[in-house]
């Protein structure tokens, strides 16, 4: 069965600061990952997947994420953190059927200090 | 705004009785899915339709659970004899069959059963 964690259940790093939020994901076949982002009493919020191609990926709000096979990994990042970014950070994976529902992690808290 | 609406936003009832919710995913979208989650986690999927067939349910969908995509636009989520354990964010997200797979995200309803 396909399944994403996220080992972390939050995330502290100071603005400007480079961030990192990880994800490791366990499928059979290629995996189709994904990053959403949830402000407090919203929904999810796209911000990139990785189907195929270029292991980096660049999504919204200058988020990008790096596809590692061999690591099985599909961490999350930013090169300069706002305080802004301060919200719960989800990684999912697309399920192998034929409905393409996602199956997400538990969540990860990140927490952008001024 | 042309994206996914979710409405009520929140809702508050008591034990026993019955809520529906409804979902209007945006307008060229022939997917529609339901998940459901609770403090903590992530969202969990409940149920998907493909245009007006409800072609998947979990087994977190108990009997007292019921959805419907008339038309095949506009969605509802019932429940009936509603339970505190039935407490959580619904959310409901839809997407374009070919599109990449990217799910789009209602705001979600919060249901309090007290």
């Amino acid at each position: 069965a396909q399944s994403v964690a996220q080992p972390e259940d939050q995330v502290n790093v100071a603005e400007g600061n480079p961030l990192t939020v990880k994800c490791t994901y366990s499928v059979s076949g290629n995996p189709y990952l994904f990053w959403y982002v949830q402000y407090p009493n919203r929904g999810l919020q796209f911000l990139l997947k990785y189907i195929t191609g270029d292991n980096l990926v660049k999504g919204s709000y200058g988020f990008e994420a790096e596809f590692n096979k061999s690591q099985t990994s599909f961490h999350l990042k930013k090169p300069s953190a706002l305080v802004s970014d301060s919200a719960l950070y989800f990684c999912a994976v697309r399920d192998m059927g034929n409905t393409d529902k996602l199956i997400f992690g538990t969540g990860t808290r990140l927490q952008v200090f001024p | 705004d042309t994206g996914v609406s979710q409405d009520p936003r929140h809702k508050i009832t008591k034990r026993g009785q019955n809520v529906t919710f409804r979902c209007d995913p945006i307008s060229e979208h022939n997917r529609l899915y339901w998940y459901r989650q609770t403090l903590g986690q992530g969202p969990e999927f409940l149920t998907y339709f493909q245009n007006e067939a409800q072609l998947e349910k979990s087994r977190l969908l108990s009997d007292r659970f019921s959805a419907e995509r008339p038309k095949g636009s506009f969605s509802t989520l019932e429940i009936q004899r509603t339970e505190q354990g039935d407490s959580a964010m619904y959310l409901c997200a839809s997407s374009l069959v070919g599109n990449s797979y990217e799910q789009y995200f209602g705001p979600g309803t919060r249901l309090t059963v007290t």
